[in-house]
Parts: structure tokens; C-alpha cells; sequence
């Protein structure tokens, strides 16, 4: 089981916008505003999308945009296209013994 | 180009060791922290060990805890782990990862090496 909760499975069309949340506690997500989102295609390494709740690296498009309330941090991808088809983790600083803690991961379908 | 390029992962026997390297470049290594992130087949992220730029710091999840040890030579532009007393829930693609912002987040990751536990 994870530490941070998200949902196994989302789905879109194309530009429309989904939101994935990610859901910890106050030792975690609550805690700190670090609170990082990652990218992933079948076969490949992690790609940094967000970071520090809603910070965008160089490079990525904006689109993409992160929030947090309380406990709960979201992960929004407007104008959907197929390229954002993907395996999404949220993550977070933890003041618990494990440091970093990442969520189960969600499945994002473009329909 | 920041580049990250792991090797040392294969199939080793129950109780076995295994040493991982990860390769750098394109950065000043010895300025960020490193990390060592996990992916067992199938399944999601786990964090496994941090160490510091100079390795002052160096932290490990629970679950490796006593059996893993990370270290860096920052000389060689090289982050390590070294693995023993390996267990069959060790199995993943393993992951070295830039850390940044002072611990808050992985900015960059290499390829993975997979590491097999098995009799």
C-alpha cells in the first residue's frame, strides 16, 4: 500500500481536461509544499512535470498545473492529447522515517 | 545535457549482493544530492536512498534499511549502491535520480538498471 492515495485510472478525449488527485496526510502533503508530479510512458524513466505543488520545469508545457489543498494535491492537464497518455505519480516530502513517499500511480487514457 | 546512466543490475540468487553505479554528467555532480528510486514490475514508485553532495547526509527507506548502503565519488562523477542479503521483493528496474531544490523533488533520472532476485 502506498503512502499517498491516488486513483488507479482516469480518462479524457482529446482537449479536454482531467484532474488527478493525490491524497496524503499532514506529515506529508499537508505538511510541506513539496509536492512533486511525474510522467511516465511504458518502458521509460520518470519525467519531472511539477514541482513544489505548482511549478513547472523548463520545457513542459503548461498545460499541465499542480494545486494542493490540505492534504490533497491535484494534478490538472488541459487541451488532452494523445502524447499525454501516461503513468502519473504525485510525490512529497514526509517528515515520517521514509523521507520521500510516492503515490500508487494513475493511468491517464486519452479516449 | 544532463545525463544519468545506470549499470551493475542482473540476476543474482536469494541472499546475494549486487553493486549499482550510476554515471554522470553534464552537471557539476558534486553539487547535488543523488538518489536511488525503485520500480518493482508492474507496480509504482518507491524511494530507496538519498545522500547529500557531500555525502554529509545520506538516508534509506525502511525497508532496505540495513542491507543497502549508498555512497558517491564525486571525483569519478559516480553514485553507488551497494546491495546485499538480497530478497525476491528486491526485484525492480532501479533508478538513479538527480535530486534538487534541497531534497524537495527529482529533476532528472537515468534509464534504470533491472535487478532480478531470484533462485
Amino acid at each position: 500500500q502506498s503512502a499517498l492515495t491516488q486513483p488507479a485510472s482516469v480518462s479524457g478525449s482529446p482537449g479536454q481536461s482531467i484532474t488527478i488527485s493525490c491524497t496524503g496526510t499532514s506529515s506529508d502533503v499537508g505538511g510541506y509544499n513539496y509536492v512533486s508530479w511525474y510522467q511516465q510512458h511504458p518502458g521509460k524513466a520518470p519525467k519531472l512535470m511539477i514541482y513544489d505543488v505548482s511549478n513547472r520545469p523548463s520545457g513542459v508545457s503548461n498545460r499541465f498545473s499542480g494545486s494542493k489543498s490540505g492534504n490533497t494535491a491535484s494534478l490538472t492537464i488541459s487541451g488532452l492529447q494523445a502524447e499525454d497518455e501516461a503513468d502519473y505519480y504525485c510525490s512529497s516530502y514526509t517528515s515520517s522515517r521514509l523521507n520521500w513517499v510516492f503515490g500508487g500511480g494513475t493511468k491517464l487514457t486519452v479516449l | 545535457e544532463v545525463q544519468l546512466v545506470e549499470s551493475g543490475g542482473g540476476l543474482v540468487k536469494p541472499g546475494g549482493s549486487l553493486r549499482l553505479s550510476c554515471a554522470a554528467s553534464g552537471f557539476t555532480f558534486s553539487s547535488y544530492s543523488m538518489n536511488w528510486v525503485r520500480q518493482a514490475p508492474g507496480k509504482g514508485l518507491e524511494w530507496v536512498s538519498s545522500i547529500s553532495s557531500s555525502s554529509s547526509y545520506i538516508y534509506y527507506a525502511d525497508s532496505v534499511k540495513g542491507r543497502f548502503t549508498i555512497s558517491r565519488d564525486n571525483a569519478k562523477n559516480s553514485l553507488y549502491l551497494q546491495m546485499n542479503s538480497l530478497r525476491a521483493e528486491d526485484t525492480a528496474v532501479y533508478y538513479c535520480a538527480r535530486g534538487a531544490g534541497g531534497y524537495t523533488h527529482f529533476d532528472y533520472w537515468g534509464q534504470g538498471t533491472l535487478v532480478t532476485v531470484s533462485s
